[in-house]
C-alpha cells in the first residue's frame, strides 16, 4: 500500500519568514495530493491540493509543488503569521476530486508548525 | 461550504460500555464516508470506509465486531465502539465524500475517553 513520509516533524519560524514542509510517497499510481491544517482538538481542514497533471499550484500565501518523477511534494507558506501555527498533514490518494477512486487518503506523519513573534 | 457534523464532540464512558458516534453531512449527500482514528500527536489512521446501503470496508487490523459502522442514509454514518476499553480512547474523525463534486469534507472529530 501507499506510504507517505513527512518532514520535518516540527518547524519553528519567525513571523514573516517562509515555511516549507516536504512529503514523499511510494505509490506511483497516486494522483491526488492534498494538504490539511489541523488545529488543536479540531478536524483537519483542506488548505490546498494538487493533482498529478500539475507541477505547481498557488493560493495567496500558500503554494504546493509536485515532482512526480521523484515522488515528492512540498508545501510552501510565505509571510507566515502566528495564526498559521498548527499541525500540517500531507496526504496522497489514487482518487481525487471528480475522479472517484473513493478518496482513500494515506496521511503523512504531520508537522507541528510554530510561528514565533 | 459543505459541513460535516460529528456528535458527540467529546464523550467519557466506563470501560465495558458501548459508545455511538454520529457523522452527518449537513448540506450534501455522501454515499461514502470514512472513519479515522488519531492518537495524541500522531497522524490520522483510516479505520474503515462506510458505504451507504452496504457493509463497511475495514482496514487491516481493525476489528469489525468492535467498531460497528452503519451508513443507513446518504447523510448519516455511525461508528459504535463496543465494549470500550481505555486503549480505545482516541480522537475519532469522519470525512464525507460529496456525491456530486467528489470533494472530501472532514468533521470536527469526537474525543472518546474510556475510564
Amino acid at each position: 500500500g501507499e506510504n507517505v513520509e513527512q518532514h520535518p516533524s516540527t518547524l519553528s519560524v519567525q513571523e514573516g519568514d517562509s515555511a516549507v514542509i516536504k512529503c514523499t510517497y511510494s505509490d506511483s499510481a497516486s494522483n491526488y495530493f492534498p494538504w490539511y491544517k489541523q488545529e488543536l482538538g479540531k478536524g483537519p481542514q483542506l488548505i490546498i491540493d494538487i493533482r498529478s497533471n500539475v507541477g505547481e499550484k498557488k493560493d495567496q500565501r500558500i503554494a504546493v509543488t509536485l515532482n512526480k518523477t521523484a515522488k515528492h511534494f512540498s508545501l510552501h507558506i510565505t509571510e507566515t503569521q502566528p495564526e498559521d501555527s498548527a499541525v500540517y498533514f500531507c496526504a496522497a490518494s489514487k482518487g481525487g476530486k471528480l475522479t472517484g477512486g473513493g478518496n482513500k487518503l494515506t496521511f503523512g506523519t504531520g508537522t507541528q508548525l510554530k510561528v514565533e513573534l | 461550504g459543505a459541513v460535516v457534523s460529528q456528535h458527540p464532540s467529546w464523550v467519557i464512558c466506563k470501560s465495558g460500555t458501548s459508545v455511538k458516534i454520529e457523522c452527518r453531512s449537513l448540506d450534501f449527500q455522501a454515499t461514502t464516508m470514512f472513519w479515522y482514528r488519531q492518537f495524541p500527536k500522531q497522524s490520522l489512521m483510516l479505520m474503515a470506509t462506510s458505504n451507504e446501503g452496504s457493509k463497511a470496508t475495514y482496514e487491516q487490523g481493525v476489528e469489525k465486531d468492535k467498531f460497528l459502522i452503519n451508513h443507513a442514509s446518504l447523510t448519516l454514518s455511525t461508528l459504535t465502539v463496543t465494549s470500550a476499553h481505555p486503549e480505545d480512547s482516541s480522537f475519532y474523525i469522519c470525512s464525507a465524500l460529496h456525491i456530486n463534486t467528489g470533494e472530501l469534507f472532514f468533521g470536527e472529530g469526537s474525543r472518546l475517553t474510556v475510564l
